[in-house]
């Protein structure tokens, strides 16, 4: 079984700087996936970012990248230059690549907010 | 491509009646999941689908819980007697089966309040 966590659950950051959320896992599968939905209110969850396991390479997307450990089990997440449009609840989730039911597993959220 | 569609986006029941909710997948997507998020809680996994076979259900979902996808392309899910416990929000994701299978996008959700 898969158990994701997410230390914080609040952050907040002002516009234009940089915050980094954690997100912690555990696993049994020597093959995985890692990603970071979020959640504005009401509404729907949007990937943010994913890190296939067996890469060492961070991801990176426009302003969001993540800083994968793979022995430590971390996963977090840098959101530079935030904007106000980051505001949201933030989802730690992770997957395992065998079989055929890739179901995620999600942390409890951070919820981020973006002063001005 | 509309993205995954949710209906109704809020279903508000008594305790004790039934209530069935409706998921479109982005088509072409044949697997499909339906999860649950109460608040301030992640979204759990509740049951998965390939095409029209129903092939993993958590233990989350009690015998009152039974999901469907006929032919292959929408789903429901129905709960009966339904329960205060049960409000929460229903989303629905769907991923390709190739490509970038690992990936699920996310419907709105439908939320469920039981009084």
């Amino acid at each position: 079984a898969q158990t994701v966590t997410q230390s914080q659950p609040e952050m907040s950051v002002q516009e234009a700087e940089t915050v980094t959320l954690s997100c912690t896992y555990d696993t049994s599968e020597s093959d995985y996936y890692l990603f970071w939905y979020k959640q504005p209110p009401s509404r729907q969850m949007i990937l943010v970012i994913r890190q296939e396991a067996y890469k060492q390479q961070n991801a990176t997307e426009n302003r969001f990248s993540v800083n994968f450990q793979k022995a430590a089990k971390s996963f977090s997440l840098k959101i530079s230059d935030s904007q106000l449009g980051d505001a949201a609840m933030y989802f730690c989730a992770s997957t395992n690549s065998g079989g055929s039911n890739y179901k995620l597993t999600f942390g409890k959220g951070t919820l981020l907010t973006v002063n001005p | 491509d509309t993205g995954v569609s949710q209906n109704p986006r809020h279903k508000i029941t008594k305790r004790g009646q039934n209530v069935t909710f409706r998921c479109d997948p982005i088509s072409e997507h044949n697997r499909l999941y339906w999860y649950r998020q109460t608040l301030g809680q992640g979204p759990e996994f509740l049951t998965y689908f390939q095409n029209e076979a129903q092939l993993e259900k958590s233990r989350l979902l009690s015998d009152r819980f039974s999901a469907e996808r006929p032919k292959g392309s929408f789903s429901t899910l129905e709960i009966q007697r339904t329960e205060q416990g049960d409000s929460a929000m229903y989303l629905c994701a769907s991923s390709p089966n190739t490509g970038l299978w690992y990936e699920q996008y996310f419907g709105p959700g439908t939320r469920l309040t039981v009084t």
